[in-house]
């Protein structure tokens, strides 16, 4: 069964617009959450993360709120440029024994539209 | 500087052979995790090495699954008598001493025919 559920494949926004990706979970024992970003023939690169005692995050353009009660996380992009056209995974991360256990999502494709 | 490299790109492969796979990670990294990656799924963890110690298989669907690091730097994961269900993208990933930020290479395309 998926742990860290995104329920929507895609996503189109048009430019300068906000972007809004959701994402739900159920296992409440983490440590934090991330998300990451993947161009095409690239390896995924980490973006924002956020701390499982935090319910906002924000780092410039991106801004990631996690409620917990509702076991659900949000990544919000404003304003959305041409630029962040990717797919974005959510993932839930563990601090084990001293390294990072990570389980990702499936992915959710956002075309942001000049 | 370098990011983490992965050889080869691509590989096909017909059923029963096996297949090497390499990671280099990024220098310095001590960190190395190997995840696999299905079309249109998330990376999937496998495999997690501390220097050259494996500290965490339990994500190796079975026992044709192996992986090494043995100097601490460059690791091959092998996958033998490979089977049609292995085809996946297979990805690595190196992390640095204090900080767990993850940083993915371009991972290898694997096609069992």
């Amino acid at each position: 069964d998926q742990q860290v559920k995104q329920n929507s494949p895609s996503l189109s926004v048009q430019e300068g617009r906000i972007s809004i990706l959701n994402c739900d979970y159920t296992n409440s024992m983490f440590d934090y959450f991330l998300w990451y970003k993947k161009y095409p023939a690239e390896g995924p690169t980490f973006l924002i993360s956020i701390s499982s005692i935090k319910d906002k995050n924000e780092d410039g353009r991106f801004t990631v709120f996690l409620n917990k009660s509702a076991k659900h996380l949000s990544l919000h992009i404003v304003p959305s440029q041409p630029g962040d056209s990717a797919v974005y995974f959510c993932a839930e991360a563990e601090r084990a024994g001293g390294y990072q256990k990570v389980t990702f999502g499936t992915g959710t494709k956002l075309q942001v539209i000049p | 500087g370098a990011g983490v490299s992965q050889s080869p790109r691509y590989k096909v492969t017909k059923r029963g052979q096996d297949v090497a796979l390499r990671c280099d990670p990024i220098s310095g990294h001590v960190s190395l995790y190997w995840y696999r990656q299905a079309l249109g799924q998330g990376p999937e963890f496998l495999t997690y090495f501390n220097y050259e110690a494996q500290q965490d298989k339990s994500g190796l669907p079975n026992d044709r699954f192996s992986a090494e690091r043995p100097e601490g730097s460059i690791s091959t994961l092998t996958i033998q008598r490979t089977e049609q269900r292995d085809s996946a993208m297979y990805r690595c990933a190196s992390s640095p001493p204090i900080d767990n930020e993850q940083f993915f290479g371009p991972g290898t395309r694997l096609t069992v025919l």
